[in-house]
């Protein structure tokens, strides 16, 4: 059965940090490009980054350039995600998703990322 | 950035009814529009990619139509377990940005 499944998530103050892990199986993890996907509470879907199958190409949304990192263990068949310098509004559902040619296809359970202030 | 904007918002229909979601790129996509299906604490589901390619499994009732900057998801009979929040993406470049959502409701 082709999975994602994340993990890492949590209660953070305003400041902190937190890596976020998902974890492939079923398929070719080291295949496909990857991406992290949000969802504040209560609202629409929020593409966060993306990272190329080999790990060379990574992009971000603004919002998150600058304090998150995307990045890859394809040997772990695992993405990760590095949240520093977290806000408030940061709070959301995080979901990641594999890419199969214009559209993602597996979506992970999701992970909830708290951050008080 | 590409901005993706639904209309409507919301709409309630019955059972059996013919329903339209549009979405509207602010520059060329191309073909580079997804659909997706999210119902209440579930993770969204791919329905249709490159603006009409129906994703393995997905009921023939949907559909999808446009190229450019105006696209269409239509729902030619609507079922029960229809009832969800609808979002289209343009993948055509970063950030890749999803329209606010569009809740189907079933009356």
């Amino acid at each position: 059965e082709v999975q994602l499944v994340e993990s890492g998530g949590g209660l953070v103050q305003s400041g902190g940090s937190l890596r976020l892990s998902c974890t492939g199986s079923g398929f070719s993890f080291n295949s496909y490009w990857m991406n992290w996907v949000r969802q504040a509470p209560g609202k629409g879907l929020e593409w966060v980054a993306d990272i190329q199958d080999n790990g060379r190409e990574r992009n971000y949304v603004d919002s998150v350039k600058g304090r998150f990192t995307i990045s890859r263990d394809n040997a772990e068949n695992s993405l990760y995600l590095q949240m520093n310098s977290l806000r408030a509004e940061d709070t959301a559902v995080y979901y990641c998703a594999r890419r199969r040619l214009y559209g993602f296809d597996v979506w992970g359970q999701g992970t909830v990322v708290t951050v008080s202030s | 950035d590409i901005q993706m904007t639904q209309s409507p918002p919301s709409l309630s229909a019955s059972v059996g009814d013919r329903v339209t979601i549009t979405c509207r790129a602010s520059q060329n996509i191309g073909s580079y529009l997804n659909w997706y299906q999210q119902k209440p604490g579930k993770a969204p589901n791919l329905l249709i990619y490159s603006v009409s390619i129906l994703q393995t499994g997905v009921p023939s009732t949907f559909s999808g139509s446009g190229s450019g900057t105006d696209f269409t998801l239509t729902i030619s009979s609507l079922q029960p377990e229809d009832s969800a929040t609808y979002y289209c993406q343009q993948t055509y470049t970063t950030p890749r940005t999803f329209g606010q959502g569009t809740k189907l409701e079933i009356k």
